[in-house]
C-alpha cells in the first residue's frame, strides 16, 4: 500500500459523459501527478499540481482538465468521452516538485467508455 | 521532445537465470532514468533509478547502467525469481518540462 488512494475504482460510462475521478495524496506528499494507461499508448503522463497550482502539463486533452484542492487532494474531470478514452487512470504523489522525486503510486482507476 | 524506446516488449527466462531490458532515449540533455515495476493489476512502483552522473547503480539483484554517448540505459536482473515476473517500464525525463516520457514496457515472465 503506497497511502496515495483513488476513488472509484472502476467506472463504466457513456459516450458523451463526464466523470470525475478522485485522488488523495500520501500524508505530506505536496504534488499529486496523472497518468493514463492504456494498451496501445502505454504510460502517459498528463499533468502534475504542486500545493493546489499547476506545476506541468503533457498530453492532457482539452477535454480533460485537473485540480488541486487546499486539502491537497486532486479531481481529474475527463468531459466529452469518447471509446478511446477507456484507460487505466492513475495518480501518484511525492513531496516536492521535481519529477526526479520517487513518486507513490495510487491503485488506479479503470474507465470504460460504451 | 523526449522519445523513448524500450526493447524488447516480452521476455521469457528461466528462473535464476538473467533478464536484460534496454531503453533509448532521445533528449540528449535528459538527466534521470528511473525504473518501475507493474505486477499484473498492480500500480507501477520505483525499484530503481540512475541520474546522468554516474554510470552504473546496483541495488542487491537489480542494476542500472547508462551510456549517455549512445544514449541507452538498461535494466539488469540476476537471479531472477518467480515474483520478478511483471511489466518493467523504463522513463526518462524531457529537461526543462519535468516531464517523464516511459517505455512502452518489457513483459517478463520468468519460468519456475
Amino acid at each position: 500500500d503506497s497511502g496515495v488512494t483513488q476513488t472509484p475504482k472502476h467506472l463504466i460510462t457513456a459516450t458523451g459523459q463526464r466523470v470525475t475521478l478522485r485522488c488523495s495524496p500520501r500524508s505530506g506528499d505536496l504534488s499529486v501527478y496523472w497518468y493514463q494507461q492504456s494498451l496501445d499508448q502505454g504510460l502517459q503522463f498528463l499533468i502534475q499540481y504542486y500545493n493546489g497550482e499547476e506545476r506541468a502539463k503533457g498530453n492532457i486533452l482539452e477535454r480533460f482538465s485537473a485540480q488541486q484542492f487546499p486539502d491537497l487532494h486532486s479531481e481529474l474531470n475527463l468531459s466529452s468521452l469518447e471509446l478511446g478514452d477507456s484507460a487505466l487512470y492513475f495518480c501518484a504523489s511525492s513531496v516536492g516538485t521535481s519529477v526526479k522525486e520517487t513518486q507513490y503510486f495510487g491503485p488506479g482507476t479503470r474507465l470504460l467508455v460504451l | 521532445g523526449e522519445n523513448v524506446e524500450q526493447h524488447p516488449s516480452t521476455l521469457s527466462v528461466q528462473e535464476g537465470d538473467s533478464a536484460v531490458i534496454k531503453c533509448t532515449y532521445s533528449d540528449s540533455a535528459s538527466n534521470y532514468f528511473p525504473w518501475y515495476k507493474q505486477e499484473l493489476g498492480k500500480r507501477p512502483q520505483l525499484i530503481i533509478d540512475i541520474r546522468s552522473n554516474v554510470g552504473e547503480k546496483k541495488d542487491q539483484r537489480i542494476a542500472v547502467t547508462l551510456n549517455k554517448t549512445a544514449k541507452h540505459f538498461s535494466l539488469h536482473i540476476t537471479e531472477t525469481q518467480p515474483e520478478d515476473s511483471a511489466v518493467y517500464f523504463c522513463a526518462a525525463i524531457e529537461t526543462g518540462a519535468n516531464n517523464l516520457f516511459f517505455g512502452t514496457g518489457t513483459r517478463l515472465t520468468v519460468i519456475p
